[in-house]
């Protein structure tokens, strides 16, 4: 969906640096999200948003932080990264209850 | 029990076969009931929306069923540009909780 767009595409990093991942939407969902998607467990959320400086935890949030200061953009940081968060991670975007969510193209983040 | 399980195949048909995904959810307050596609590599797409009363879309029909809590999709006339992993997908207390997915190949 070219509405959402990520923020870098690939990027390796040093196990304990931060790092921090973009989404950014010009649909104007109300409700972002961000998920990851590992061989053999599928998506998981990891964190939600619901509005602007309004955000919620997810199934798998230990190490991740969010931040919505406007309705465009979605930001995801890993405050010490370590190798088990090497992922694709996705962001989506949608309406909120009972409407589908349109996804990014996904960012794969490699922890060395 | 996981709140969303499907078979993980993979599917192996071939070309104009029929081909069945099933998939079953575990809360029964779950609102709303999706089907998605995700091709290698590529981020899930939204195939279609799962009604109560069964909806079709060209060769898609979805089906659910809230009294077993199970949802269906049939593919009929397989494509080779069907060969994807589907996704079903359960709104649950506001989340949208995806299945682990099951791989479809279709062949010549």
């Amino acid at each position: 969906d070219a509405g959402i767009t990520q923020s870098p595409r690939h990027k390796v990093t040093e196990t304990g640096t931060p790092v921090t991942l973009r989404c950014h939407q010009t649909e104007n969902h109300r409700y972002m999200y961000w998920y990851r998607q590992d061989p053999g467990h599928g998506l998981r959320l990891i964190h939600y948003s619901y509005g602007v400086k309004d955000t919620d935890k997810g199934e798998v949030s230990d190490g991740y932080s969010v931040s919505r200061s406007k309705t465009e953009d979605f930001l995801l940081t890993l405050e010490s990264a370590t190798s088990s968060q090497t992922s694709v991670y996705f962001c989506a975007g949608g309406q909120g209850a009972g409407t589908e969510a349109f996804f990014g193209q996904g960012t794969r983040l490699t922890v060395v | 029990r996981k709140e969303v399980e499907q078979d993980p195949g993979p599917f192996n048909v071939p070309e104009g076969a029929t081909v069945a995904f099933n998939c079953t959810y575990s809360n029964s307050a779950s609102q709303s009931f999706f089907w998605y596609r995700q091709d290698c590599r590529k981020e899930p797409k939204l195939l279609m929306s799962v009604y109560s009363s069964g909806n079709e879309d060209g060769r898609f029909t979805a089906q659910l069923n809230r009294a077993s809590q199970y949802i269906s999709l049939l593919i009929r006339d397989s494509k080779l540009s069907d060969s994807a992993t589907y996704l079903c997908v359960v709104r649950s207390q506001g989340n949208l909780i995806f299945g682990k997915g099951t791989k479809l190949s279709v062949k010549p």
